[in-house]
């Protein structure tokens, strides 16, 4: 089955310190992801996508992420980390099926800040 | 303003009392979808609909309903529920092969 894994649950990082996090996708010869943001109360936001082309793409709020085909890896990263990014980070990849499209989500990971 | 709404934003209600959460774009967007979120099981899709008058189930459809009669609008329909439909609902939408818009979710609780 298709699926978009997370490999970690939570993780914790100090302020100013690098993020990274991790996102494997198990289908499609070209996938089409996402990383989202879901900000404590709030909906999810789209931190950026990636459909084609250079294989890293940056988003908002300083993130970006790497394409690696060979991996199947997706993952997110951000040089300096500030409070305000603790959220939960959600991978999705947009596959076909059955003749319509889905929207497949990793089970999120929970990003601790620490001052 | 491109957005999601949905309506209400909370909502307390008892076993068997049937409830509807309204949805609805400004975007023009052909797909919609309706979402749970629930502690350690991430977003799970209920239905969705690639069109007006087109829906389809997702993972988790028991206990739903759906329609699609005008474009901008998806309500989901709970014609009975039961305290484990108690979760956080999310109403999105987004065009063909593109990147998908939240609305800002509905925390119901049936007791």
């Amino acid at each position: 089955a298709q699926s978009v894994t997370q490999p970690d649950i939570h993780i914790t990082v100090s302020e100013g310190a690098s993020l990274e996090l991790r996102c494997n996708y198990s289908y499609g010869a070209t996938p089409y992801l996402f990383w989202y943001v879901q900000s404590p109360g709030q909906g999810l936001q789209l931190l950026l996508k990636y459909f084609s082309g250079d294989t890293l793409v940056q988003g908002i709020k300083g993130f970006e992420a790497e394409f690696k085909r060979s991996q199947s890896s997706f993952n997110l990263r951000k040089p300096s980390v500030h409070w305000s990014d603790a959220a939960e980070y959600f991978c999705a990849d947009l596959i076909t099926q059955g003749g319509s499209e889905k929207l497949v989500f990793g089970k999120g990971t929970k990003l601790t800040v620490n001052p | 303003e491109a957005q999601v709404t949905q309506n209400p934003r909370y909502l307390i209600t008892v076993t068997g009392k049937k409830l509807t959460v309204t949805c609805s774009q400004n975007m023009n967007h052909e797909y919609m979808s309706w979402y749970r979120q629930d502690p350690g099981l991430g977003l799970r899709q209920i239905y969705y609909s690639m069109n007006v008058e087109v829906t389809d189930k997702g993972d988790v459809p028991e206990g739903y309903k759906v329609s699609r009669k005008e474009k901008r609008n998806f309500p989901l329909i709970l014609e009975s529920p039961s305290p484990n439909q108690t979760s956080l609902y999310f109403c999105a939408s987004r065009r063909v092969f593109n990147e998908q818009f939240f609305g800002p979710g509905t925390r119901l609780t049936v007791l």
